[in-house]
């Protein structure tokens, strides 16, 4: 199974912050990268997959790179919805797996 | 739009069979470019995918190994919905139990998620 492993597991940020989180997969997986935002009592919601294709309403302020192995999700200027928990996922390879989460909360 | 509906009961005693269901609106199960998976998520697990069903001319299934002995995930087409078999359960199935769709164009990404269902195993 491939591994996923996500850094930081959280962090706190303000708003208008610029925040990056890193996922790293265990062996290449070219761009079958995709990220989720999940809140609480709520399923996952598909920000970008493929590694940077954002997801149609999803705001520009989030923005996906990488390619291999290693990849970052950025939100440019942290707003007060974006606090949330988001998962890296890779569709490689079966069986998908997910990152362990980052967890966003207020500073 | 595509929306999924899970149904299903919320306790299920050890040693039984939990039973899930998942209507389809805004596509089809038997769509070509599409997978129809369940996705369960615990504090001790985080998010686990359990296995897929999907339609190319035939049927094919895929099952995470760690509950491939217990699970069986079956399409319905005559209902447009799939179903979500987890046989012998214990306390450690207890999670929230997501369908979700995959879409060969979307790089397999799961673009669309059901509500999910807390399903405790407990006596």
């Amino acid at each position: 199974d491939i591994q996923m492993t996500q850094s930081p597991s959280s962090l706190s940020a303000s708003v208008g912050d610029r925040v990056t989180i890193t996922c790293r997969a265990s062996q290449t997986i070219n761009s079958y990268l995709n990220w989720y935002q999940q809140k609480p009592g709520k399923a996952p919601n598909l920000l970008i997959s493929a590694a940077s294709n954002l997801q149609g309403g999803v705001p520009s302020r989030f923005s996906g790179f990488g390619s291999g192995s290693d990849f970052t999700l950025t939100i440019s200027s942290l707003q007060p919805e974006d606090f949330a928990t988001y998962y890296c996922q890779q569709s490689y390879s079966i069986p998908r797996t997910f990152g362990q989460g980052t967890k966003v909360e207020i500073k | 739009q595509v929306q999924l509906q899970q149904s299903g009961p919320g306790l299920v005693k050890p040693s039984q069979t939990l039973s899930l269901t998942c209507a389809i609106s805004g596509d089809s199960v038997s769509n070509k470019n599409g997978a129809w998976n369940w996705i369960r998520q615990s504090p001790s697990r985080g998010l686990e995918w359990l296995g897929r069903t999907y339609y190319r001319s035939k049927w094919y299934n895929d099952y995470a190994v760690s509950v491939k002995s217990r699970l069986s995930i079956n399409p319905d087409t005559s209902k447009n919905q799939i179903s979500l078999q987890l046989n012998s359960v214990t306390p450690e199935d207890t999670a929230v139990y997501f369908c979700a769709r995959s879409i060969v164009g979307a790089t397999h990404s799961f673009d669309y998620w059901g509500q999910g269902t807390l399903v405790t195993v407990s006596s």
